[in-house]
């Protein structure tokens, strides 16, 4: 079975630029997520949907962030204008709809600002 | 979601057992506890999910007393390769998927 697939899985930017990540969830698996984890931190829930609606989006920051599923398959998170703090380890990760809810996840996409 | 406290790290040598415990009082009748690994530069794994009582697979066993206000992650003869961060979760599945929040972890380092 293919597992969670990521990319890019490294981007260097400057600050005030865009950047986009794409993920394709394992195949089947309703519920993407997509996570940010800063260095030394466990990783933290932007957006989850279920197929292509929007579950939580509570911490995302609307003001720069956005993110989209499609057809409620693969899944893009875009980031614009970028800022240093957004330097992190950018995570998707997918589940069946059931109780157990285990998540599988990407590489993740390694971002630095400068 | 309920809140969850583990320790920030643990050390252990090759061959011990290593019990890694988490606190969660606020925990909710639906919620699952579950446990992820992560190693550097990688995504967490999952490694076991327990409702009550004790849940063991071919990785580890999970034992949650009968308030589940706390569950310890069990590790058999740890290894160097199990050097890592474990992450405790609480969360139930509902209707739009497993809600989780990831907290700091324990890392636990493995020495020869």
């Amino acid at each position: 079975e293919a597992g969670v697939a990521q990319s890019p899985r490294y981007k260097i930017i400057e600050k005030r630029q865009s950047v986009a990540f794409w993920c394709n969830p394992i195949s089947g698996h309703a519920t993407l997520y997509w996570y940010q984890q800063i260095l030394g931190q466990g990783p933290k829930l932007l957006i989850q949907f279920q197929n292509n609606g929007v579950v939580d989006d509570s911490q995302l920051p609307k003001d720069r962030f956005s993110a989209e599923r499609l057809k409620g398959v693969d899944s893009t998170l875009k980031i614009q204008p970028a800022k240093l703090e957004d330097s992190a380890v950018y995570l998707c990760a997918s589940s069946l709809r059931d109780i157990r809810g285990e998540q599988f996840f990407g590489p993740g996409t390694r971002l630095t600002v400068l | 979601l309920a809140k969850t406290t583990q320790p920030i790290s643990m050390d252990s040598y090759e061959g011990q057992e290593v019990n890694i415990t988490c606190s969660h009082n606020n925990i909710a009748t639906n919620d699952y506890i579950t446990w992820y690994q992560q190693f550097p530069s990688q995504g967490p794994r999952f490694i076991i999910q327990g409702y009550k009582t004790k849940v063991t697979n071919e990785v580890a066993s999970l034992f949650i007393p009968a308030d589940r206000k706390s569950s310890t992650l069990s590790l058999p003869r740890v290894s160097l390769s199990d050097t890592a961060v474990y992450y405790c979760l609480v969360g139930d599945g509902g209707t739009g998927g497993f809600k989780t929040i990831f907290g700091a972890g324990t890392r636990l380092f493995v020495k020869a």
